[in-house]
């Protein structure tokens, strides 16, 4: 499985742009990066994913890299209630059972 | 949210006593998970299952059985409970594998 690897923590101002980067420079060509976030003592909550090209939904966008070994999360306009722990999850598609969450970035959104 | 719900949501045990975690689910979905979340160690799989009766083991399953008699009910059990699974615990479901899970509110469990 590729590794990946999150800045421990981020501070962002509530209306600006919160940009959550994540390596994972030995993914395979078949394998996703998957978002998730997890707001204090809640369920962790599915953001977005992509294999490698740029993805945007209601909640965030997705930039991959043209190589693919590194992706950045970004939140448009964060708010107070974005403050979580954000998690970049690199998996082959249609493997749900062997998803596996690292410690993910402490994203702190401040007045 | 998903309907998912899990029950107790806290729960104070023994060591060495039999607790068993409920989840249950009213969106028909096949797949269910068990989860635990530890400080610094995320959030680890520790039984799945993929339809009733069928389940399997995840990351860290020592310790830990699972019953699934319905679509919409999956059981955690540890039959001894020691102090090494105190934990936050959560229930996930999905439709199939793919990787947009939901989860449940958790559930904490100490024990003494």
């Amino acid at each position: 499985d590729a590794k990946t690897t999150q800045p421990t923590s981020m501070d962002c101002a509530e209306g600006r742009a919160a940009n959550l980067p994540c390596n994972h420079s030995t993914i395979s060509g078949n394998e996703y990066v998957y978002w998730y976030r997890q707001i204090h003592s809640q369920g962790p909550q599915y953001i977005i994913h992509g294999l490698k090209n740029n993805e945007t939904n209601e909640m965030a966008s997705l930039i991959i890299t043209e190589d693919r070994k590194s992706s950045t999360l970004i939140l448009p306009h964060a708010t107070l209630r974005d403050t979580a722990v954000y998690y970049c999850i690199v998996r082959v598609y249609g493997t749900a059972s062997k998803l596996t969450f690292g410690t993910g970035t402490r994203l702190q959104v401040t007045l | 949210d998903a309907g998912i719900t899990q029950s107790p949501r806290h729960k104070v045990t023994e060591t060495g006593t039999p607790v068993t975690l409920r989840c249950h689910q009213t969106e028909n979905h096949r797949y269910m998970y068990w989860y635990r979340q530890d400080p610094g160690h995320g959030l680890r799989l520790i039984h799945y299952s993929y339809g009733v009766k069928d389940t399997d083991k995840g990351e860290v399953s020592d310790g830990y059985s699972v019953s699934r008699s319905k679509t919409e009910d999956f059981l955690l059990t540890l039959e001894s409970a020691t102090s090494s699974q105190t934990s936050v615990y959560f229930c996930a479901i999905s439709p199939g594998q793919e990787e947009k899970l939901f989860f449940g509110s958790g559930t904490q469990l100490s024990v003494l």
